[in-house]
């Protein structure tokens, strides 16, 4: 059960697309179509962004992207927003019944 | 719509126990899974350990395997964890999620305080 590994950090500028990347292994990101992202604003619960690699939540806008290469898994950020700081987490199923979370990136809309 | 309510936590010292409920409405309870995920300080999110909605089967993070406890009382629509022999470590907000579609969580709670300290 080791947390994924994201960049500590990322930023872009208002209107600008950044992305992050979520890096596992083949018994997690890369075994499974299961990657969830989360939003996280500070001292306010996660949010769902995407789930299974690719698919969006109700409610949540197409400015936020996910795909899965291999063992990494990224979220894209298009159309950068201020609203968009926030902390990112990306988690993943690690068979038998076990979750993964990896350990948060910074966005930081400059 | 769905609500989360966390509650149980507080301030307990190392080796002591406290149980943690989360009362679930706006969706049909027993069909999904529950899990708990958990936030130290200034640190990432945790996974905790998770249930399914019949019950049947939990699991658990290898770091609180054997001290902590999953439950859930579908009459009730609400979920608890036990969490025994605790630690310095396990301090943290935990939050209580519903489980949706491959293995991601749609609706946290607000979370609650739990603080490991002599």
């Amino acid at each position: 059960q080791s947390a994924l590994t994201q960049p500590p950090s990322a930023s872009g500028s208002p209107g600008q697309s950044v992305t992050i990347s979520c890096t596992g292994t083949s018994s997690d990101v890369g075994g499974y179509n299961s990657v969830s992202w989360y939003q996280q604003h500070p001292g306010k619960a996660p949010k769902l962004m995407i789930y299974e690699v690719s698919k969006w939540p109700s409610g949540v806008p197409d400015r936020f992207s996910g795909s899965k290469s291999g063992n990494t898994a990224s979220l894209t950020v298009s159309g950068l927003q201020a609203e968009d700081e926030a902390d990112y987490y990306c988690s993943s199923y690690a068979g038998s019944n076990n979750l993964v979370f990896g350990g948060g990136t910074k966005l930081t809309v400059l | 719509e769905v609500q989360l309510l966390e509650s149980g936590g507080g301030l307990v010292q190392p080796g002591g126990s406290l149980r943690l409920s989360c009362a679930a409405s706006g969706f049909i309870f027993s069909n999904y899974g529950m899990s708990w995920v958990r936030q130290a300080p200034g640190k990432g999110l945790e996974w905790v350990s998770t249930i399914p909605g019949s019950g049947g089967w939990t699991s658990y993070a290898d770091s609180v395997k054997g001290r902590f406890t999953m439950s859930r009382d579908n009459s009730k629509n609400t979920v608890y964890l036990q969490m025994n022999s605790l630690r310095v470590e396990d301090t943290a907000v935990y939050y209580c999620a519903k489980d949706s579609s491959g293995w991601s969580r749609d609706y946290w709670g607000q979370g609650t305080l739990v603080t490991v300290s002599s």
